[in-house]
């Protein structure tokens, strides 16, 4: 059974950089057939699709958050990571780890962590 | 600022029947993309609820639902139970946004 794992700050300053990390457990992260992703919701709104990361490194992020996103991998740890920078209270949300299979471009996301809460304030 | 429009809530006695809609464009669900479900139970993360349009995982009953039409998909829920008091949120893919996409999502209440 594949278990995904946020962890980090759960406070983070106006202006500086969100850094999460979700740990992948029951199955190695370089099995080669999934994508890894990031996926967010602020209180009582819906979810947000951030960003996705191969094993190879190749990565693929929303439109809206491209600029301030970097998705990165660590395969020895078994692990993925998620910055964003220069965040603002409307990046306060529970953010979610997940996976997707990468047979095709739309599968769903099968495995979900149990979300972390990151708030943005001074 | 979601893609694909859901009702904000639904609501229904139980044992009866209530469907969610989402609603797309040419460039998801209308370009053939499959359409997934999700339920969140409050105060927990997402569980993947019906699959390629139609399927259901694994422990999911059967009460459960889906379909897709053209640039919509439907999710049916037949014999509702107060435990199907949730929120659901719609999913798909649109590659000229570069990925993945959600419903607005839609609050199901039990009367």
């Amino acid at each position: 059974q594949v278990q995904l794992q946020e962890s980090g700050p759960g406070l983070v300053k106006p202006s500086q950089t969100l850094s999460l990390t979700c740990t992948v457990s029951g199955g190695s992260i370089s099995s080669g057939t999934y994508y890894w992703n990031w996926i967010r919701q602020p209180a009582g709104k819906g979810l947000e699709w951030i960003g996705r990361i191969y094993t190879s490194g190749s990565t693929n992020y929303n439109p809206s958050l491209k600029s301030r996103v970097t998705v990165s991998v660590d395969t020895s740890k078994n692990q993925f990571s998620l910055k964003l920078s220069s965040v603002t209270a409307a990046d306060t949300a529970v953010y979610y780890c997940a996976r997707t299979g990468r047979i095709t471009g739309d599968r769903p996301f099968d495995y979900w962590g149990q979300g972390t809460l990151v708030t943005v304030s001074s | 600022q979601s893609v694909l429009t859901q009702p904000p809530s639904v609501s229904g006695a139980p044992g009866q029947r209530v469907t969610i809609s989402c609603t797309g464009s040419s460039s998801n669900i209308g370009a053939g993309y499959d359409v997934h479900w999700y339920q969140q139970l409050p105060g927990t993360a997402p569980r993947l609820l019906m699959y390629d349009n139609t399927n259901r995982p694994s422990g999911v009953p059967d009460r459960f639902s889906g379909s897709k039409f053209g640039t919509s998909a439907s999710l049916a829920i037949t014999g509702l139970q107060a435990e199907d008091e949730a929120d659901y949120y719609c999913q798909s893919y649109d590659p000229s946004l570069s990925g993945y996409v959600f419903g607005t999502g839609t609050k199901v209440t039990v009367l």
